[in-house]
């Protein structure tokens, strides 16, 4: 079955501590991007990937990295979290930047202490 | 990427069609309609997407004005799992530009539809 999977789905963490999600998808899709959505802000684009090795910076970048060693995964890491990273990530796919449909993971809530 | 106005929400009765309707005055000629829906903090689904002509497929219909100005989404027979935000959002499908991968989601319509 064609999908994007996130883990983990649920993630409490202290402030400071280094942690990773990690995004995988199984379609071969060359994009993939981090969106966090937070209440009345809606989603917005952290980080995208058009190709391995090749990474951009979205709209809210700031204290976050990716990486894309391979084609398939896109972990988000955040070095040091802080509460105000306390959001819903969500991991998306596209075939090609000229391709239509996006494919979403579940989505991860982090919550930060 | 041009901009969208959508309603804040609406209702629906199961089994009947679903209309929501999406204003985007600035779109430009190579920007086309998309829309996505999200049920209850899942992932964004994608639903249909165009550029002039009307769309449809098994999820909905796609309605484009001949101006292009505005869209409107179809559901034609609503059941309770439709219950979602509906979000439409325009941008340029084909590569060129730094926007043309990110996909500007707005505050969406949410859509109850009830027994």
């Amino acid at each position: 079955e064609a999908q994007v999977t996130q883990n983990p789905r649920y993630l409490i963490t202290v402030t400071g501590k280094k942690l990773t999600v990690t995004c995988s998808q199984n379609m071969n899709h060359e994009y993939m991007s981090w969106y966090r959505q937070d209440p009345g802000l809606g989603l917005r684009q952290i980080y995208y990937s058009m190709n391995v090795e090749v990474t951009d910076k979205g709209d809210v970048p700031e204290g976050y990295k990716v990486s894309r060693k391979e084609k398939r995964n896109f972990p988000l890491i955040l070095e040091s979290p802080s509460p105000n990273q306390t959001s819903l990530y969500f991991c998306a796919s596209m075939l090609t930047l000229s391709h239509t449909e996006a494919f979403f993971g579940q989505g991860t809530r982090l919550t930060v202490v | 990427d041009a901009k969208t106005t959508q309603p804040t929400s609406m209702d629906c009765a199961e089994g009947r069609a679903a209309n929501l309707p999406c204003n985007h005055s600035t779109i430009s000629g190579n920007e086309y309609v998309y829309w996505y829906r999200q049920i209850h903090s899942q992932g964004p689904q994608y639903i249909i997407h165009g550029l002039k002509n009307n769309e449809t497929n098994e999820m909905a219909s796609l309605i484009i004005t001949e101006d292009r100005k505005s869209s409107t989404l179809i559901l034609p027979h609503a059941t309770l799992r439709d219950t979602a935000v509906y979000y439409c959002i325009v941008r340029v499908a084909l590569a060129g530009g730094t926007s043309y991968g990110k996909l500007t989601f707005g505050q969406g319509t949410i859509l109850t539809v009830h027994p």
